[in-house]
């Protein structure tokens, strides 16, 4: 049973347009939200990461959206590029684990010239 | 930058092999771990380990062990490889005292067993 659930599978924007990927998660330890950017032939990189003592967190283009209450988080990439091309991972750690991280399924982006 | 470097990023291995997945990290980090990424699964937990000696199992232990006989190296062993083991290993390392305590991953190994 996936601990996070993570959608869409795949995403197709065009230049300039806003992608958003959305993740769910049941499991109210979990206190410690990453999303990783992984490009092909490479392993996955920390991209942004947000704790549940906020709402919003963001960082350039990117931005984190947290809803505590519906234990929802969502990533959106403003004005996306084709160079943001990639599989986005969200996850989430539950507090004293370890570090120990649960994945996502992944989101294929194809941001479209 | 830290760095996590995987021996191998191809491998073709037979049915019933022992194989041997290599990691070494360079920045002292306390944890490791193991993953296997498959379409449509995302990452899934092998193993890890959070001291040297240590090791606990992940979400799918089964048909793998590891060793970590060194703080900075960390083993995956398919003691007899099937072709269900084909996949992308992905390692990775954290350092659960930083404030930012994600993972840094290596670049994978894609493993074939045929």
């Amino acid at each position: 049973q996936q601990q996070v659930k993570q959608s869409p599978q795949s995403l197709i924007v065009q230049k300039g347009g806003i992608s958003i990927i959305n993740c769910a998660y049941e499991n109210t330890a979990f206190d410690y939200f990453p999303w990783y950017q992984q490009f092909p032939g490479k392993g996955p990189a920390l991209l942004i990461a947000i704790r549940p003592d906020v709402s919003e967190k963001k960082e350039g283009r990117f931005t984190i959206s947290f809803n505590k209450s519906a234990k929802q988080f969502s990533l959106h990439i403003m004005d996306s590029q084709p160079g943001d091309s990639a599989t986005y991972f969200c996850a989430a750690s539950p507090r004293g684990n370890f570090n120990k991280f649960y994945f996502g399924s992944g989101t294929k982006l194809n941001v479209k010239p | 930058d830290v760095k996590v470097t995987q021996s191998s990023r191809y491998l073709v291995k037979r049915t019933g092999e022992k194989v041997f997945l290599e990691c070494v990290q360079d920045m002292d980090h306390e944890n490791m771990f193991w993953y296997r990424q498959d379409p449509g699964l995302g990452l899934r937990l092998i193993y890890f380990s959070y001291d040297v000696k240590m090791k606990e199992k992940g979400d799918i232990p089964e048909g793998y062990s590891v060793s970590r006989e060194k703080k900075e190296r960390f083993s995956l062993i398919l003691e007899s490889a099937s072709t269900n083991q084909t996949s992308m290993y992905l390692c990775a390392s954290s350092s659960p005292g930083a404030a930012n305590y994600g993972y840094t991953f290596g670049s994978g190994t894609r493993l074939t067993v045929v």
